[in-house]
């Protein structure tokens, strides 16, 4: 069984469309985050819920907009994308402090 | 100068070497140490969890912390072709409405050769 699941695998697209990541975990968990990988690997923390409540926003552009229908989902809308939007997106879900469980990315191209 | 450091490597090793890999960071709040291992277009799966400083052993695995340094390591004990992978030191201030932020090295890539 899949912990921590994300559709699609694989996204390419072209500059200005918009697209949606979705995540859902069955662990149980009460926070559920976003982090973006770039090129060089370096992993950065986009967004975090908590029990569907925003908890982390950090300094991303506003066409990045998730979303939290539960506690067991955590989708990402992007719009109007560009060249530098490309990156492997990853969710993740935790219970305690920093035991973060991650799910497979989700590798974005946009041409 | 970024919050948490890490060699991006890559480090090359003969298959049973110890393989030594570090972190150093500059946020004295972090108490949460985490390393984690990541394949190639897989995601980061936890290795080894630490709370503020000390060792802790897991197999061929330890990790350790230093918070008086401001230094982390992780050591793999008679490594394998299978250890080759990126690792990725991350740690936290452990504050729960913070949302657990991790803060992620940039990974140091390994590799076993047989």
């Amino acid at each position: 069984d899949t912990a921590v699941s994300q559709t699609p695998k694989y996204l390419v697209t072209q500059m200005g469309n918009d697209k949606s990541i979705k995540c859902e975990q069955n662990l149980g968990h009460d926070t559920m985050y976003w982090y973006k990988q770039d090129s060089k690997k370096f992993l950065k923390i986009m967004f975090s819920y908590n029990n569907k409540e925003l908890i982390i926003n950090e300094t991303v552009p506003n066409r990045f907009s998730p979303k939290s229908p539960d506690k067991a989902h955590l989708n990402l809308h992007i719009n109007s994308l560009e060249l530098g939007d490309s990156a492997v997106y990853f969710c993740a879900s935790s219970q305690d402090y920093g035991t973060q469980y991650f799910g497979p990315g989700t590798r974005l191209t946009v041409t | 100068q970024k919050e948490v450091e890490q060699d991006p490597g890559p480090l090359s090793v003969p298959e049973g070497a110890i393989v030594s890999l570090n972190c150093t960071y500059s946020n004295s709040a972090f108490q949460y140490f985490m390393w984690y291992r990541q394949y190639s277009r897989k995601g980061p799966e936890l290795l080894m969890y630490t709370y503020s400083s000390g060792n802790k052993e897991d197999g061929r695995f330890t990790a350790q912390v230093d918070k008086s340094s401001k230094y982390i390591s992780l050591f793999i004990r008679d490594s394998q072709p299978s250890d080759s992978a990126t690792y990725l030191c991350a740690m936290s201030a452990g504050i729960k409405a913070a949302g657990n932020k991790l803060t992620f090295g940039g990974g140091t890539r390994v590799l076993v050769k047989p």
